[in-house]
Parts: C-alpha cells; sequence; structure tokens
C-alpha cells in the first residue's frame, strides 16, 4: 500500500464547476499538507500549505484536512478553462517525527471544458 | 527572481554514456533535491542534500550520484544510463525538507 493515494482521474468538468480532488494517506506522522499545480511541460508550484487539520481558503481554492480520517481535499471554485493541470497533492511530518521528507501523490489530471 | 534552473531540458543519449544535469538556485535554500516523475508512479526522490557537502539516498537512488560542493548547485550525475532510467526529472529547493518546494523546469531524459 502506498503511504499516500491519489486518484489519476482524468478528471473533466464544465468552466464554473466546483472541483474536488482528494488524498489519502496512511502514515499518522504527517503534519504538513500540500497542494502543487503543474502545468503541462513545467515543474509543480505550490498552490496551497496547511498545518495539521482544518481549511484553508485562498481565493478560488480551498484546502481541507482531517487527520482523523487520514483525508485531505482541495476544492476549486468557479473553475476556469486556466485551472486545467495536473494536482499533486505532498504531505511530510515534522522534525520531531523523523519523517520530514515529503511524499508526493501521483497527481490528478484535471480539465475545465469551456 | 526566485528560481531553480535545470539543464538542459530535453537529452536523448544512448546507454552506457555518462551525463550530468546541472541545477541551480538563487534562493539561498540549505535543502536541495532531485525527483524523476514517472506516469502511475508521481514524483519520486533519488537524492536529496540537507547542506554543503552534506548529501543522502532517497527512495530510487540506484543508478545515481550527486555532489553538493557549493549551495547553489547540485547536479546529477548518471555514470551509465540504462533505458530504464528514461524519464523526467526536477531538481527541487526549499528551506527545509517540509517546506514549499520551488521545482525546476524539468529535464526530459531517453536513454536508448
Amino acid at each position: 500500500q502506498k503511504e499516500v493515494e491519489q486518484d489519476p482521474g482524468p478528471l473533466s468538468v464544465p468552466e464554473g464547476a466546483i472541483v474536488s480532488l482528494n488524498c489519502t494517506y496512511s502514515n499518522s506522522a504527517f503534519q504538513y499538507f500540500m497542494w502543487y499545480r503543474q502545468y503541462s511541460r513545467k515543474g509543480p508550484e505550490l498552490l496551497m500549505y496547511t498545518y495539521s487539520s482544518g481549511n484553508k481558503e485562498d481565493g478560488r481554492f480551498t484546502a481541507q484536512v482531517d487527520k482523523s480520517s487520514k483525508y485531505i481535499s482541495l476544492f476549486i471554485r468557479d473553475s476556469q478553462p486556466s485551472d486545467s493541470a495536473t494536482y499533486l497533492c505532498a504531505m511530510s511530518g515534522g522534525s520531531n517525527f523523523g519523517n520530514e521528507k515529503l511524499t508526493f501523490g501521483t497527481g490528478t489530471r484535471l480539465t475545465i471544458i469551456p | 527572481e526566485a528560481q531553480v534552473t535545470q539543464n538542459p531540458r530535453y537529452l536523448i543519449t544512448v546507454t552506457g554514456k555518462k551525463l550530468t544535469v546541472t541545477c541551480s538556485q538563487n534562493m539561498n535554500h540549505e535543502y536541495m533535491s532531485w525527483y524523476r516523475q514517472d506516469p502511475g508512479l508521481g514524483l519520486r526522490q533519488i537524492y536529496y542534500s540537507m547542506n554543503v557537502e552534506v548529501t543522502d539516498k532517497g527512495d530510487v537512488p540506484e543508478g545515481y550520484k550527486v555532489s553538493r560542493k557549493e549551495k547553489r548547485n547540485f547536479p546529477l550525475i548518471l555514470e551509465s544510463p540504462s533505458p530504464n532510467q528514461t524519464s523526467l526529472y526536477f531538481c527541487a529547493s526549499s528551506l527545509r525538507e517540509n517546506t514549499e518546494a520551488f521545482f525546476g523546469q524539468g529535464t526530459r531524459l531517453t536513454v536508448v
């Protein structure tokens, strides 16, 4: 079993829809949770960064972490064609856990249809 | 502009011919790492470096070498490339392991 599981998609939704992307994980030591966006032929770039459980909102993007269920989500409101990309979840423990290395999900390819 | 620069972007080589992929960052980050990205397997860490002269193996280090003689540079060396090393490679840097990682543009390597 992989430490981080992510549905690879592909996922296609119409413009303006709400998108939900998810990852599950097995390592209870993970404390830091991130979402990266990767456009075709580009390197990943950080989209959202959260620590421990809870929600974080940034514009049209909301990240949720539920540590009790070992489940994280990224919501995109009012989706735009420019949101078409591959979305990678990543997570890490802290130095107290000796597990600081980032572990990535395999990525979900998202296409927003105009 | 903060950036991580990799070269070359594309490389086709033959089995056994030594090659080096360069990586340089201008953010004075201590932590740097190399990943390979393969379909269905995602990003897997090859090697990482906590600081100058400090390097360690990641999840898939076999067939690769790295060095960290200067803080800004972290080259990836394939002494004897094989076809199973055909992949998309990314260099990344960050303040610490679990903080925001800045990625380079990637190097698409094909070994024939």
